[in-house]
């Protein structure tokens, strides 16, 4: 069962327009969300996170969104740059499962110039 | 500099055979953590270790093994019952938050 889900694979954006990301959740212990970016062939890099005492983080031109009610979350990059492009992945933990993660199938961002 | 190493970049290896995946961390984290990416999905975790000589099954643990002797070192062994092998590694570590870090990883490729 997958507990988190990134229901598009891929998506395509141009230069200088917003790019967001979905991901959506089952489990309601979820309480800590983050987003990875992530290059071929190299390990994930921490973006940004939130926690559920919130509804909004901002860092940059990164923004993460959480609805609780919805079990969603997305990420909006703006403005969008190639150097963007790569795999990203969110992940969702909660404090009875110890620090473990639990990882989206992850979307493939392609900004084009 | 701080952070994660992870060696070989590259690993081949026969049928068979046992291998081992270094993982070390400079961060002064106590847990770290190993998964498995394979094409096209998220990361999948093997076994992970909150603390120096402990460590718990991940969701995908038959055919690995791990130990944790020191804090700054969590090698992982893959072993000859793992069926599907071929696969990048990834190696992390987490402080006090729940943040995790990772290493550039590990391609492994059985032949």
């Amino acid at each position: 069962d997958q507990q988190v889900k990134q229901n598009s694979p891929s998506l395509s954006v141009q230069e200088g327009r917003i790019s967001i990301l979905n991901c959506d959740y089952t489990n309601s212990m979820f309480d800590y969300f983050l987003w990875y970016k992530k290059y071929p062939a190299e390990g994930p890099t921490f973006l940004i996170s939130i926690s559920s005492i919130k509804d909004k983080n901002e860092d940059g031109r990164f923004t993460v969104f959480l609805n609780k009610s919805a079990k969603h979350l997305s990420l909006h990059i703006v403005p969008s740059q190639p150097g963007d492009s790569a795999v990203y992945f969110c992940a969702a933990s909660a404090w009875s499962n110890t620090g473990k993660l639990i990882f989206g199938q992850g979307t493939t961002l392609q900004v084009k110039p | 500099d701080g952070g994660i190493t992870q060696s070989p970049k590259y690993l081949f290896r026969k049928e068979g055979q046992n291998v081992t995946l270094s993982c070390e961390q400079n961060l002064n984290h106590d847990a770290m953590y190993w998964y498995r990416q394979d094409p096209g999905q998220g990361l999948r975790l093997i076994y992970y270790s909150q603390i120096v000589n402990d460590f718990q099954k991940g969701d995908i643990a038959e055919g690995y093994s791990v130990s944790r002797e020191k804090k700054e070192s969590f090698p992982l062994t893959v072993t000859s019952a793992q069926k599907n092998p071929t696969a990048f590694y990834l190696c992390a570590s987490r402080g006090g938050s729940d943040t995790q870090y990772f290493g550039p990883g590990t391609r492994l490729t059985v032949l």
